[in-house]
């Protein structure tokens, strides 16, 4: 069974340095995608950056970037030059090859102090 | 940029009612989900649903609930008798045509449900 560890509860940034959202999962699959969403205090999910297990190059978007390690079973969420506005509730998640279900992690919420 | 839409945004009912969730997908996608978030806990699938029909369904989809394509726009839930215990957020998503894991699925805002 798919399963998504995000072990950190809660984490503090300060404004315009960049921080690290870990991510860690376990599969049998060969073949997956890792997403990583943003849940602000309204409540929707925003989708922010995907990875897909034969991706060779670590996944960016703008100031976000997934540090991927395969063999780890690792895929934190880089988040550079924070902003006020980054802070939120962030879930990985991960879908199998077969399937269409995403499975997420607990979150961890990140709060960035100017 | 076309995004989800759910009505309404917030639903407070009676223990024992039957409750309908409402959505519109992007339009041009083909599969479409449902997810709950019990407030201060991970999110967790309930279905997904594709050509009409489910393809799949969590453990917690039981018999109370149901989904339903009932035009070329909306995709709905429905709980038949709420209990408590289903005080919950209600996430719908939909992605494009391929169904696969590379897919996004995308969120609409939600639905926030408090049973009384």
């Amino acid at each position: 069974a798919q399963k998504i560890t995000q072990t950190q509860p809660g984490m503090f940034v300060q404004e315009k340095e960049a921080v690290t959202l870990d991510c860690t999962y376990d599969t049998s699959d060969q073949s997956y995608g890792l997403f990583w969403y943003k849940q602000p205090s309204s409540g929707e999910m925003i989708f922010l950056i995907y990875q897909g297990s034969y991706d060779e190059q670590n996944a960016t978007e703008g100031r976000y970037s997934l540090n991927f390690q395969k063999a780890r079973k690792s895929a934190n969420l880089v988040i550079s030059a924070s902003q006020l506005g980054d802070s939120a509730m962030y879930f990985c998640a991960m879908r199998r090859e077969y399937g269409n279900k995403l499975v997420f992690g607990a979150g961890t919420i990140l709060r960035v102090k100017s | 940029e076309p995004e989800v839409t759910q009505t309404p945004s917030h639903q407070v009912t009676q223990m024992g009612q039957e409750v309908i969730l409402r959505c519109v997908p992007i339009s041009n996608h083909l599969y479409f989900y449902w997810y709950r978030q019990i407030l201060g806990q991970k999110v967790e699938f309930l279905v997904s649903f594709y050509n009409n029909e489910i393809s799949e369904k969590s453990e917690i989809f039981d018999d109370q609930f149901s989904v339903e394509r009932p035009d070329g726009s909306n995709f709905t839930l429905k709980i038949r008798s709420t209990k408590l215990e289903d005080s919950a957020m209600y996430f719908c998503a939909s992605e494009s045509a391929s169904g696969r894991y590379q897919e996004t699925q995308y969120f609409g805002p939600g639905t926030r449900l408090l049973v009384l």
